[in-house]
């Protein structure tokens, strides 16, 4: 079956860097995509590594690791509004249909003053 | 990326009623979904919405229960029938372009 791991609960504080790790048993496998899902709002796209290394954007960084099916989300210079709930997710393609996607069960992210 | 208006955004219903919900994107997709989640948890994909055909449902899900329909590639409808207590939740649809998925702003369906 498909299935991602990642803690369910991270806490830092204001001006930290936090690492948000995400492993992965998949088969067929595409890539690794986060989002970032605020209380009472929808996920919202972050990035998608579909090859090894390190994907930058602003503050955040993905990086993946297709060998160690791992992968991670680097934030930094935390800032009270990204407490937020953050969700790996793999696209996956089962015979004759499109790529879905399978979700990790979600990383509570708590930033403290 | 492209930008979906769901509605309604919630809503309290009667068990045993039926709620329909509709998705609108700003273009074309090739792929819409329709998610269920839990406060505090993650995404339960109900099913796939097939252009022009019938929708395909993931375990536990049957289009008696949840008839979706997708007549064109830029709408979706996703209806919650005979409701009870236990389909209280929020429901999201999603447009997927490749591997990059947005959503809707969601739909709080509580049942009394």
């Amino acid at each position: 079956g498909q299935s991602l791991e990642q803690p369910s609960e991270v806490t830092a504080v204001e001006g930290a860097i936090v690492q948000i790790n995400c492993t992965y048993q998949t088969s067929g496998f595409y890539g690794l995509s986060w989002y970032q899902q605020h209380d009472g709002g929808a996920p919202t796209f972050l990035s998608y590594n579909g090859l090894d290394g390190l994907e930058e954007t602003g503050r955040f960084s993905s990086f993946l690791s297709r060998s160690d099916s791992y992968g991670y989300l680097l934030l930094q210079e935390l800032q009270m509004k990204d407490s937020a709930s953050y969700f790996c997710a793999v696209p996956y393609s089962n015979a004759g249909n499109n790529r879905k996607l399978i979700w990790g069960l979600g990383t509570s992210l708590a930033v403290n003053p | 990326s492209a930008v979906i208006s769901q509605k309604p955004s919630r809503d309290i219903c009667q068990r045993g009623t039926s709620l329909t919900i509709q998705c609108q994107v700003d273009s074309q997709v090739t792929m819409m979904f329709w998610y269920r989640q839990q406060p505090g948890q993650s995404l339960t994909l109900i099913a796939t919405a097939n252009q022009g055909s019938e929708a395909t449902y993931e375990s536990g899900f049957v289009i008696d229960k949840f008839p979706i329909s997708r007549p064109n590639l830029t709408f979706s409808t996703l209806t919650v029938s005979n409701m009870s207590p236990e389909d209280s939740s929020i429901y999201l649809c999603s447009g997927q372009v490749d591997t990059e998925a947005f959503f809707g702003q969601g739909t709080r369906l509580t049942v009394v």
